[in-house]
């Protein structure tokens, strides 16, 4: 089976453009979450939707957004970059929307804003 | 707000020895998880270990074991007798329980296996 695939790999963008990144879970999974990686930090929790339903939100601004699909893939948008967008962004799937599950990870879209 | 801290940046170790990397947390929670993720150069995170606050035993997966001490919220990883792919960094990770899926990252710690 395919683990969570993530596109695309890399993306450079401008400052003020608006940007789209993918996810597709694991066969089965039915809950997506996504992270913000800063070089030299930890990721940082944005969203989780399960069932197609928003149900976490972490500490960013309403220029990120996002919504999963009857196929349970995600889309992750953000709108007027800033140079400070410019991060490492994963997705992570799990079975359930449960904290205890194990997540599974992508690989990650590598963003820079310029 | 939960917290988590990883002190060392950096750690090294010689191929076949033991390494200890360090975590602490912050949380008035009493129902809580706790874990350690691997990144290596590829950028996927992969889940080491996984600690359920409520369990008293430290949890073990092969080479790795947790120090988990919940008084002193203090949780710390093992690994024994590294090996050359161990070399990553390391997060620890905490989440609250009771259906909470908001987790927190510690900063990281890079671990360097010399051969």
């Amino acid at each position: 089976d395919a683990g969570v695939t993530q596109s695309p790999t890399h993306l450079i963008k401008t400052r003020g453009q608006h940007v789209t990144l993918r996810c597709s879970p694991i066969s089965g999974h039915k809950s997506v979450s996504w992270y913000q990686q800063v070089l030299g930090q930890g990721p940082q929790f944005i969203f989780q939707y399960y069932e197609k339903e928003e149900r976490g939100r972490g500490n960013f601004p309403d220029r990120f957004s996002a919504r999963q699909f009857p196929n349970y893939s995600s889309e992750l948008n953000v709108n007027a970059l800033l140079l400070g967008d410019s991060a490492l962004y994963l997705c992570a799937s799990s079975l359930e929307g449960q904290g205890s599950r194990k997540l599974f990870f992508g690989s990650g879209t590598q963003l820079s804003v310029l | 707000a939960q917290t988590v801290t990883q002190s060392q940046p950096e750690m090294s170790v010689q191929e076949a020895e033991t390494v200890t990397l360090s975590c602490t947390y912050d949380t008035s929670e009493s129902d809580y998880y706790l874990f350690w993720y691997k990144q290596p150069p590829s950028r996927q995170m992969i889940l080491v270990i996984r600690q359920e606050a409520y369990k008293q035993q430290n949890a073990t997966e092969n080479r790795f074991s947790v120090n988990f001490q919940k008084a002193a919220k203090s949780f710390s990883l093992k690994i024994s007798d590294s090996q050359l792919g161990d070399a990553a960094m390391y997060f620890c990770a905490y989440r609250r329980g009771g259906g909470s899926y908001i987790p927190t990252f510690g900063r990281g710690t890079s671990l360097i296996v010399h051969p």
